[in-house]
């Protein structure tokens, strides 16, 4: 079955700080991939996605590249600043356009937490 | 945009007593929706899919008899917890699928479920 595992947390930062947030997969096929945040007490919103290899997603100046080769889609950013602390999940679903799609399976959620 | 709407955002209800929550579509129709519960400070699991017009599919493990869930219209699905118990109080979200090519996903803001 499918399956994302990302890197364990919390993760403590500095503003300005260098983030990357590790994330890998397992599934059949070619999945689309997500990064997904949640801000405290609130539900989920779409950070970005990539639907094929090598495909970039970037909003807010997160990034994440679709690595099949390493089976990997890591989250960075070059600048983080205080309002991005949250939790983020990576998340998969296979089969874009196929009735499975929307079915997300995700990662375990990475705490981060920026001080100033 | 797109947007995905759950009511109630929190609901307490007694121990041995049933709750609703309804995610709707707001601007699209969506064929499908998926429910998620997240425990607090863990991941989403799927619990079902939600599929207009005909019964819902449940992930392993989830007692269909006790969360019933409902999609009687292309806008509206419903999740019925019965007889619900204190192990139920969790974080209840939902998503729903655009229809076509490049489908999305979208959402809803969650349901605080709290049992006493």
């Amino acid at each position: 079955g499918n399956s994302v595992t990302q890197m364990e947390g919390p993760v403590t930062l500095s503003e300005e700080a260098f983030l990357t947030i590790n994330c890998t997969y397992t599934a059949t096929g070619y999945p689309s991939l997500f990064w997904y945040v949640q801000y405290p007490g609130e539900g989920l919103q779409l950070l970005l996605k990539a639907t094929k290899a090598d495909d970039k997603g970037s909003n807010k100046g997160f990034e994440a590249t679709y690595r099949k080769e390493t089976t990997s889609f890591h989250l960075e950013k070059g600048s983080v600043q205080v309002s991005d602390s949250a939790v983020y999940f990576c998340a998969l679903t296979s089969n874009a356009g196929g009735t499975s799609y929307g079915k997300l399976t995700f990662g375990q959620g990475t705490i981060l937490t920026v001080h100033p | 945009g797109a947007v995905v709407s759950q009511h109630p955002s929190w609901v307490i209800c007694k121990s041995g007593t049933s709750v609703k929550i309804e995610c709707r579509s707001l601007d699209f129709q969506a064929t499908t929706m998926f429910w998620y519960r997240q425990f607090p400070k863990q991941s989403l699991m799927l619990m079902a899919t939600s599929n207009e017009g005909s019964k819902a599919t449940y992930e392993q493990g989830v007692e269909k008899d006790k969360f019933l869930i409902n999609h009687a219209s292309l806008t509206l699905s419903t999740l019925t917890v019965t007889s619900a118990h204190p192990e139920d109080s969790s974080f209840y979200i939902c998503s729903a699928r655009t229809a076509g090519s490049g489908n999305t996903i979208y959402f809803g803001e969650g349901s605080w479920l709290t049992v006493v």
